[in-house]
């Protein structure tokens, strides 16, 4: 079945440690994203790819990175930069048409030691 | 500035009876469309329905319309039938419109709705 991975599901970081969370997908989709949610919060853009090898900068892109060297692959880094990064990441792709939704990974839920 | 407002943070409903969750929206782009999303306890995003600007009837997905107002910008999610497995966070999403086409979305901030045996 296609769909998105994100691992690991649970990440903790220690203190000017930078740490990255994975997604992988086999939808074929151009576009992938990844988002940050805190308790009882929507979704917040981080960054955001449309094609490989070219990504831009979301709301709250500070103290984070990303890569596009696949087209199945969107790795986000939180940098030691990022000084409050315990929130619930979410990864998500979507289809060339626009009309079509985003489809997301189950989340990694990332907190600091 | 493209924006998403969801103004009620909590609601009750009976199981069986119907709700509508609110949602209004601003931009300025003639094309844009909306999306609603549940979120469960456990996290993942689910896809419940769409509604494109264009669109001249309501949408509809089994148990879920959307109650859509454009001149008033507002894309209300109708739930028919109340179930326990409805209880979940809910949000309201646009995709915003431009040379970027549809690749960019915003969400609103949820609404949790609880529905009571």
């Amino acid at each position: 079945d296609g769909g998105i991975t994100q691992s690991p599901k649970y990440l903790f970081r220690k203190e000017g440690q930078n740490v990255t969370l994975s997604c992988e997908q086999n939808l074929n989709h151009d576009a992938m994203y990844w988002y940050r949610q805190d308790p009882g919060q929507g979704l917040r853009l981080i960054y955001y790819s449309q094609i490989v090898n070219d990504f831009q900068k979301g709301d709250i892109a500070e103290g984070y990175s990303v890569s596009r060297e696949k087209k199945e692959s969107f790795p986000l880094t939180v940098t030691s930069a990022q000084k409050n990064p315990t929130a619930f990441y979410l990864c998500a792709s979507k289809g060339h048409d626009s009309n079509q939704p985003q489809h997301f990974g189950d989340g990694t839920r990332l907190s600091i030691l | 500035a493209q924006k998403i407002t969801q103004t009620q943070p909590g609601m009750f409903v009976q199981e069986k009876e119907a709700v509508t969750l609110d949602c209004t929206y601003d931009t300025s782009d003639p094309s844009y469309g909306l999306f609603w999303y549940k979120q469960p306890s456990s996290g993942e995003m689910i896809f419940l329905i769409y509604q494109g600007s264009y669109d001249q009837q309501n949408a509809t997905e089994g148990r879920y319309s959307l109650n859509f107002q454009k001149a008033r910008k507002s894309a209300n999610l109708v739930i028919s039938a109340s179930q326990l497995g409805d209880s979940a966070m809910y949000f309201c999403a646009m995709r915003e419109g431009g040379r970027t086409g549809g690749f960019k979305t915003i969400f609103g901030a949820g609404t949790r709705l609880f529905v009571k045996a």
